[in-house]
């Protein structure tokens, strides 16, 4: 069964330092999800992609935090510099596009602690 | 945007009763409503979803209703069991959008 991928999945670094996710989604799935999950709380989106163009990043901190899908494949998301309060488990999701009822697939998650 | 809401945030219940967890959500345009399950240190995992043309969908222990006009939908396990115990979020989905989800619900189910 084809599976979200995500790298690495545990993370941890200090403070100001830059850190980096990765993710590949399912093949064919146009549509890529990043969201943070808090320990506790459901997950909230940080950036969405339709192929290579982001289709919403209003809750992305973006003097920190930059996501990129250069080709309209793979995903990196970038935190530089990390802050303490960053340290939450980062997901990964993919869907197909443009049906009603399409599932989120999910990768297994980066889990980030900052110290 | 839209605003999901879940309760409760914990239950619990003696393993063979019943569960229930509920969402209400906010934007009328949305149209597919999945229920995720997430194990300690896994990935959320759907488990069942219904659309919004349809009032009531079950999968052998598990069922999931709408409300459209309350804009409300609930997940129902039966016969509960230990392996049911997980986070389990909900989510609303309008096409070509995002998935906003739940702040989730701890369920433990007590041998």
């Amino acid at each position: 069964e084809a599976e979200v991928a995500q790298s690495p999945r545990y993370k941890i670094t200090e403070k100001s330092q830059a850190v980096a996710f990765w993710c590949d989604p399912i093949s064919g799935h146009a549509t890529l999800y990043w969201y943070r999950q808090i320990l506790g709380q459901g997950p909230e989106l940080l950036v969405q992609f339709q192929d290579e163009s982001v289709v919403d990043d209003s809750q992305l901190p973006k003097d920190r935090f930059s996501a990129e899908r250069l080709k309209g494949v793979d995903s990196t998301l970038k935190i530089q510099p990390a802050e303490l309060g960053d340290s939450a488990m980062y997901l990964c999701a993919s869907s197909s596009s443009g049906r009603v009822n399409t599932e989120a697939f999910f990768g297994q998650g980066t889990r980030l602690t900052v110290v | 945007g839209e605003n999901v809401e879940q309760h409760p945030s914990t239950l619990s219940v003696q393993e063979g009763d019943s569960a229930v967890i509920k969402c209400t959500y906010s934007d009328s345009a949305s149209n597919y409503f999945p229920w995720y399950k997430q194990e300690l240190g896994k990935r959320p995992q759907l488990i069942i979803d219904i659309r919004s043309n349809v009032g009531e969908k079950k999968d052998q222990r598990i069922a999931v209703t709408l409300n459209k006009t309350a804009k409300h939908f609930s997940l129902h396990i039966t016969e509960t069991q230990p392996e049911d115990s997980a986070v389990y979020f909900c989510a609303a989905y309008i096409t070509g959008n995002q998935f906003y989800f739940g702040t989730g619900t701890s369920l433990t189910v007590i041998p």
